[in-house]
This record gives structure tokens, sequence and C-alpha cells, in this order.
């Protein structure tokens, strides 16, 4: 598809239980993001790949959470041991990223994630 | 890291009104300074964005303002719609190595009146 793809779009899982969430970036965009958004609530940073470089894991809320991106495209978001605290949409974006300016950010359509 | 903050958090204006959302930034560094609508439901899309090689923009009903040596950025819309409520978010990024990626404000949700 031409755009990010988010999958799955819905999920609800018992507390305690492991989730992973995936998300198919724009194909050639080098960079991808994840962001978490509590209802009614902004867009808060989690973590960033850019390229071949270390991913910047600086908004990852606990040692809970952890990602991956592999061979430069396809990223998975895994959470362990959910907690209700957990239930948010997560939303993936990438963009082309490089010499001289950011541009656009695209996101995907999210997963709400319902811990129960 | 990059902070960003975004006021108002709410804004309700009367249709045909004109709306002003401002957003200062901490980094610099910081050179691309894009704006998101995000619709009620749906995923967040770019409006506009602006460079720090240019001190304003403007697409129709849209402008975006940078102020780079006060590190400060807004939003302008005027002859407001109904259409135009929504939550808007503004960022700041950067090129170049290192792990600063996109920051967002945290929104403002914009409300026209009838």
């Amino acid at each position: 598809g031409a755009g990010v793809s988010q999958s799955p779009s819905n999920k609800v899982t018992e507390k305690g239980k492991d989730v992973e969430l995936r998300c198919d970036p724009i194909s050639g965009h080098t960079a991808l993001y994840w962001y978490r958004q509590s209802l009614g609530q902004g867009l808060e940073f989690l973590i960033y790949f850019q390229g071949n470089s270390a991913p910047d894991k600086s908004g990852l809320p606990s040692d809970r959470f952890s990602a991956e991106r592999t061979g430069g495209s396809v990223s998975t978001l895994t959470i362990q041991r959910t907690q209700q605290e957990d239930s948010a949409v997560y939303l993936c974006a990438s963009s082309l990223q490089g010499q001289g300016f950011p541009t656009e950010a695209f996101f995907g359509q999210g997963t709400r994630l319902t811990v129960v | 890291g990059e902070n960003v903050e975004q006021h108002p958090s709410t804004l309700s204006v009367q249709e045909g009104d004109s709306a002003v959302i401002k957003c200062t930034y901490s980094d610099s560094a910081s050179n691309y300074f894009p704006w998101y609508k995000q619709e009620l439901g749906k995923r967040p899309q770019l409006i506009i964005d602006i460079r720090s090689n240019v001190g304003e923009k403007k697409d129709q009903r849209i402008a975006v303002t940078l102020n780079k040596t006060a590190k400060h950025f807004s939003l302008h819309i005027t002859e407001t719609q109904p259409e135009d409520s929504a939550v808007y978010f503004c960022a700041a990024s950067r090129t170049g190595g290192g792990a600063d990626g996109l920051t967002f404000g945290k929104g403002t949700h914009l409300i026209i009146q009838p």
C-alpha cells in the first residue's frame, strides 16, 4: 500500500499478557516513530528509529516496552506484562530523513490497545 | 532533548473569526516545524509546515510564522469554518545525527462555534 500500515487495528488483551504491535512504514522512509495517545490526550513519544543509527528509546515508559526495526523497514513494538494503564492508541509514523531538512511524517491509523 | 510547549490547550472561536495557536521550542538546532490536524477518531495529518530558512508560509486560510530568535512559531487560521474543529498539534524536528526525532506539543482543541 501507499501509506503507513499498522496491525492489528484493535487489540484486547488480559492484564499480564504480552502484546506485539506491528508497523509497516512507507517504502523508502528511513525514519520511523512510535507514539502513544491516551483518550483525549496528546502524542506521547515512545521511540524513534533513523536509518542504521541506534534508536532513541528515551520515551519508553518502562522496561516492559521494547521495539525493534528489522532491515530498516517493518517495526514491532512489544509490551510485556501489560497493565491497564497501557491502554491507549499506539500510533506509528514514518518520514524521509537525511541531508537537509526533515520531511512530512505520515501516520498510520493506529492500534487501539485495551487491557482488561 | 527538544521540548515543545503549546498554548492554549482549548480555543473556542466564532465561525468566521480567526484562530491563533502558539508554540515554543527549546532546541535551537531544530529546523523543521510542522502542524498536524487530528479530527476525532482519525490519524494526525499534516496541514502546513515551515522550515527555519523562512519566516512565514501561507496556504489559503492557513499561515504559519516562525521567530527563530525567540524560538516560537504560530499557526493562524482565518475565516474559520465548522470543519476546522479538531485538535491541532505543533512539532519540532531537526536533521543530522543524534537521536532527536519529531517532538510534539500537547495539542490545542479548536472549537468553532456556529
